[in-house]
Parts: C-alpha cells; structure tokens; sequence
C-alpha cells in the first residue's frame, strides 16, 4: 500500500520558469512532511519541510505548500535553475508515534536551458 | 566531515554470503534509521536504532536481516546468505533529539551476483 505517492515520475522544465512538485498522501495520521533532493549516488538530501499546522513554508526559492483536506502537498522552485536538475521525494511521518519517514517514489527534474 | 559516514560505499556479494554495512551517525546524534531503495522505487524504512535499543523494526524483513548500534562504535545493518534480491541502495540517515530532522549518508550499493 503506497501512503505517499508522487504520481508524475519526471517533469521538464525551462531554467527560469516554476517547477511544481507534486504529492499525496492517504494516511490521515501524518502530520510533518519533507521534502528531499537527490542526485545520482548520493544520499537525499533535506530540502524543506512543514508542518501539518501550517498550509506553506518558503525557504528561498523553494515553497511547500499544504492542502490537509486534500491530503495534498507540492514544491514549487522559482526561478528553477539548471543545478536543480535532480530527483526529488516527498516523504511524511507520525511525529506522535513514529519516527520513520515513509518516501514517495520520486519525480525526476529537468532543468533545461 | 560531521556527515553521516557510511562504508563501505559500493558491495559486492554472491549469494549465500553474508553483507554487512556500516553507518557512523552525525556528531551528537543518537538516533539511526536504515532505508533501502530498490532500482526505481522511493526509499523504504527499515530499522530504527537508539545506542544499544532497537526502537523500531518493523520494516526489516523477518529472516536473514539485523541490525545493531552498540554503545560504542557505528551501527551495523547485517544481510546473511544474500540472494538477488538483496541488491539495492542502502541508506542510513541519523538525527538528535529532533527526530524529524534526519540527515542521510551517502548510501551502500549492494550487487548480489
């Protein structure tokens, strides 16, 4: 059972313009999502995150927002820029309860010139 | 480098032999959480470890696989009489007190031939 789905597996995008990251999730219990990067043969790494209490964070270029009646949340990079070009996962966790981070599967980032 | 450590970086096993990964957490860190990446899937939860307390282990399969973190020294994630399956991206990531926070090392790449 996929609890958090990314269901676009790449997504092109001109340097300069929006990239829009999408997730869902079905567990209703997850209260703290994160975003991830990851390049080829390297470990994630942490990019974002925001709480359930909260609908958006920024953080420079990047803003996550969250839609909890929606069980949906995205990541919008402006301007995107070539060195973006990565994989990036959605990931949720039960602060209450839990201290796994159950991953999506991925979407993969191009930035073109 | 205060990141978290992992070795050895790329493994290569037949099958039946056993694997064993290490991860040295961050400095400060108490918490370590092992994930594995199948080829085009997100990263699963498998282990979380306190020093000498497994916490949760509900991700790790039932046979051939364990995990420690002794009081001294890096946390080990143990595959006995690996099959092809076992073949994945092995990553550990650690955290503090702040367990939502987890930074991830740079993974094992496990080959079972």
């Amino acid at each position: 059972d996929q609890q958090v789905k990314q269901n676009s597996p790449s997504l092109s995008v001109q340097e300069g313009r929006i990239s829009i990251l999408n997730c869902d999730y079905t567990n209703s219990m997850f209260d703290y999502f994160l975003w991830y990067k990851k390049y080829p043969a390297e470990g994630p790494t942490f990019l974002i995150s925001i709480s359930s209490i909260k609908d958006k964070n920024e953080d420079g270029r990047f803003t996550v927002f969250l839609n909890k009646s929606a069980k949906h949340l995205s990541l919008h990079i402006v301007p995107s820029q070539p060195g973006d070009s990565a994989v990036y996962f959605c990931a949720a966790m039960n602060t209450g309860t839990a201290s796994k981070l159950t991953f999506g599967t991925g979407t993969r980032l191009q930035v073109t010139l | 480098n205060a990141g978290v450590m992992q070795n050895p970086r790329h493994l290569v096993r037949r099958r039946g032999q056993e694997a064993r990964l290490r991860c040295s957490p961050m400095k400060g860190h108490s918490h370590v959480y092992w994930y594995r990446q199948l080829p085009e899937e997100g990263l699963k939860f498998m282990v979380y470890l306190q020093k000498e307390n497994i916490i949760d282990e509900s991700g790790m399969p039932k046979e051939r696989f364990s995990a420690e973190f002794p009081k001294e020294g890096p946390s080990i994630l143990r595959i006995q009489q690996v099959v092809r399956g076992d073949s994945a991206a092995y990553f550990c990531a650690s955290s503090g007190t702040r367990y939502n926070e987890q930074f991830f090392g740079p993974g094992t790449r496990l080959t079972v031939l």
